[in-house]
């Protein structure tokens, strides 16, 4: 298993401004991932996060939008730029278990970001 | 490409009657299978997982799944309720080829009334 503490647990913002969520887990992972839980929603990733490159974007998620970083194999962020009451949502960092390489994954609490 | 449905968005049912949370899946290639519990406030917790083997799978707090590949369904059942057991159930499908990228069903909310 695999204990992943994400900040802040929650936040309200205003319309226009930035928010950086921050990830970090409890041993090393080779990969990251994000998603977002729009309110009554289901998941959807955003994107993987690698150590030592560029993050992956899934389609219609983009990096001006969603900026991600990924120093060590333990943290990464995620930025939600410029936001709109339509980002209001809960976004989830998530890795996948040691020794679990068969998409089963371990997730944060979550940020619960509510955008005015 | 994956897709995952799941055929009620809400169940409520009475403590200590069973449950069936209904799951159908879609994909061209072979897919791994999970169940997930998300209870209010918190981020999700595997139930159950299939990859391979016997198609009848066994989680935690009492749930089980069963995978039927000619119907691709993985239904999540268990025989008797808790109120503790009140929460949202996620189905999710991910191929080998993607791994840790799952996609995720609608979602199903249990309610245990007492």
């Amino acid at each position: 298993s695999a204990v992943i503490s994400q900040k802040p647990s929650r936040d309200i913002c205003q319309r226009g401004t930035s928010l950086t969520i921050q990830c970090q887990v409890d041993s090393q992972v080779t990969m990251m991932f994000w998603y977002r839980q729009q309110p009554g929603q289901s998941l959807t990733l955003i994107a993987t996060a690698n150590q030592g490159s560029e993050a992956t974007y899934e389609s219609g998620f983009v990096i001006d939008k969603f900026p991600i970083s990924r120093p060590n194999l333990t943290f990464s962020t995620l930025t939600v730029s410029n936001m709109s009451p339509e980002d209001s949502s809960i976004y989830l960092c998530s890795v996948e278990g040691q020794g679990s390489p068969l998409g089963e994954l371990f997730f944060g609490e979550g940020s619960r970001l509510t955008v005015l | 490409a994956q897709s995952v449905t799941q055929l009620d968005s809400q169940v409520p049912v009475f403590e200590e009657a069973p449950v069936e949370l209904r799951c159908n899946y879609s994909s061209s290639v072979s897919v791994y299978l999970f169940w997930y519990v998300q209870y209010p406030n918190q981020g999700l917790q595997l139930l159950l997982k299939y990859l391979s083997g016997s198609t009848l799978v066994k989680g935690i707090n009492g749930f089980e799944a069963e995978f039927n590949k000619s119907q691709t369904s993985f239904h999540l059942r268990k025989p008797s309720v808790h109120i503790s057991d009140t929460a949202e159930y996620f189905c999710a499908v991910s191929a080998a080829t993607r791994a840790g990228k799952s996609t995720f069903g609608d979602g199903t909310t249990l309610t245990v009334k007492p």
